[in-house]
């Protein structure tokens, strides 16, 4: 079975702290994709990364890394220094070989507070 | 320079009425996909169609019944709407890279409201 579990629903931080939300997934499959969706008050999905199951390398893109570790099948997103901005809800995916979707976990909303 | 465009925004309409939601990406994409967001804010995979062609059909109700005219396309029709249909409608498009995945991205999607 595929699953991803994004087990905090929801965190509440002040602005400039240190934020990670957890992402655990689950597949059979040696290549599978994982990503990183933001849902901003708006509504929309954005993009944030996407990671092959061969790269294990972690990223960081300005105050956004990602920790990926097959050994414990997680994709760990953080956001450094939050601000206001950042306070949306964060979706996790995977998606295997030979499939046309993405498995979402349930998202963790994040609210950043001044 | 919108890449995947949904119309309408925002539906409101009776129970028992047929509507239809609109998507259109300029990606340049082979595969595009309805999802179903609920309010709990749960995204569930719908429909995936590549080439035109319907590659999963996720046990919607056969209410549903999207449409793919071109690889640019793909509407979503909905026959005799039910309370439990109100969510918002995602529409995404990637493209398919034999051996990789290639990115889903996102329409802004359509708020259904059915009353």
């Amino acid at each position: 079975a595929q699953k991803v579990t994004q087990a905090q629903t929801e965190i509440s931080v002040v602005e400039k702290e240190d934020v990670t939300l957890d992402c655990v997934y689950e597949t059979r499959d040696t290549t599978y994709y994982l990503f990183w969706y933001k849902q901003p008050p708006s509504g929309e999905l954005v993009f944030l990364i996407r990671r092959n199951s061969f790269d294990e390398q972690n990223e960081i893109s300005g105050r956004y890394s990602w920790n990926f570790q097959k050994s414990t099948s997680s994709f760990n997103f953080t956001i450094t220094a939050s601000q206001v901005v950042d306070s949306a809800v964060y979706f996790c995916a995977l998606d295997t070989s030979g499939t046309y979707k993405y498995i979402f976990g349930t998202g963790t909303r994040l609210k950043v507070l001044a | 320079d919108t890449a995947v465009s949904q119309t309408p925004k925002y539906l409101v309409t009776q129970m028992g009425n047929d509507k239809s939601i609109k998507c259109e990406q300029n990606l340049g994409h082979d595969t595009m996909y309805w999802y179903k967001q609920d309010s709990k804010k749960f995204l569930k995979i719908m429909f995936s169609y590549n080439n035109k062609e319907l590659i999963i059909n996720e046990t919607v109700p056969n209410r549903f019944s999207p449409k793919s005219p071109d690889k640019a396309h793909l509407n979503l029709h909905i026959n005799s709407l039910e309370l439990g249909d109100s969510a918002v409608y995602f529409c995404a498009s990637s493209l398919f890279v034999e051996g990789s995945k290639d990115t889903q991205y996102f329409g802004p999607g359509t708020r259904l409201t059915v009353l």
